[in-house]
């Protein structure tokens, strides 16, 4: 395990298509956030897990989008009819929850182009 | 709710200058971590330095350290004899720290730094 894998890394789907994305944290990690990040930006957080148990979720999370990690390992994130404006870079983290253990460790991403 | 602000949209030095990064955040908390991500093109983000709100002295990671003045709400980091590879996007981030973990990252909209040769 070499780290956060993210798939697929790019994605284009045409507008009002449901798409859904998959991150496979590092295997000890417990936490697992999903940010998303626009061009010219830095990444906005959506949510993120503890184990199985969604903790968070921000309010950019619009009713379109949801997330899951079921087993508490792999995590998916779908955004159900899309729309022009999801267009963006995608980014799964994972890190270990404990006092000084704050560093996340991202994927690559996954870039979505809604057309 | 927290703020980052990176007043530096784009900076461009020489191979083997010194360069600092500006960083300014806003927050109520008292317990916080706050880090220097680095995004070269097309690639992951990665931990460059992490600075704890309640250690007074300044992280120090071979060419790179910060400046952290706590009362001020300040985080620079410096980058000492600059490579080529040093080009990439940088984006200071914040987190709180909650007791038995930290919440989602805040981070800045990061500065574009280029390293001519």
């Amino acid at each position: 395990d070499t780290g956060v894998s993210q798939d697929p890394r790019h994605k284009i789907t045409k507008r009002g298509q449901n798409v859904t994305f998959r991150c496979d944290p590092i295997s000890e990690h417990n936490r697992l956030y999903w940010y998303r990040q626009t061009l010219g930006q830095g990444p906005e957080f959506l949510t993120y897990f503890q184990n199985e148990a969604q903790l968070e979720k921000s309010r950019l999370l619009s009713d379109r989008f949801s997330a899951e990690r079921p087993k508490g390992s792999f995590s998916t994130l779908e955004i159900q009819r899309t729309e022009q404006g999801d267009s963006a870079m995608y980014l799964c983290a994972s890190s270990l929850r404990g006092r000084g253990n704050t560093e996340a460790f991202f994927g690559q991403g996954t870039r979505l182009t809604v057309v | 709710a927290q703020t980052v602000t990176q007043s530096q949209p784009e900076m461009s030095v020489q191979e083997a200058e010194t360069v600092t990064l500006s960083c300014t955040y806003d927050t109520s908390e008292n317990n916080y971590y706050l880090f220097w991500y680095k995004q070269p093109p097309s690639r992951q983000m990665i931990l460059v330095i992490r600075q704890e709100a309640y250690k007074q002295q300044n992280a120090t990671e071979n060419r790179f350290s910060v400046n952290f003045q706590k009362a001020a709400k300040s985080f620079s980091l410096k980058i000492s004899d600059s490579q080529l590879g040093d080009t990439a996007m940088y984006f200071c981030a914040f987190i709180q720290y909650s007791g038995g973990g930290a919440d989602g990252l805040t981070f800045g909209k990061g500065t574009h730094l280029i390293i001519q040769p």
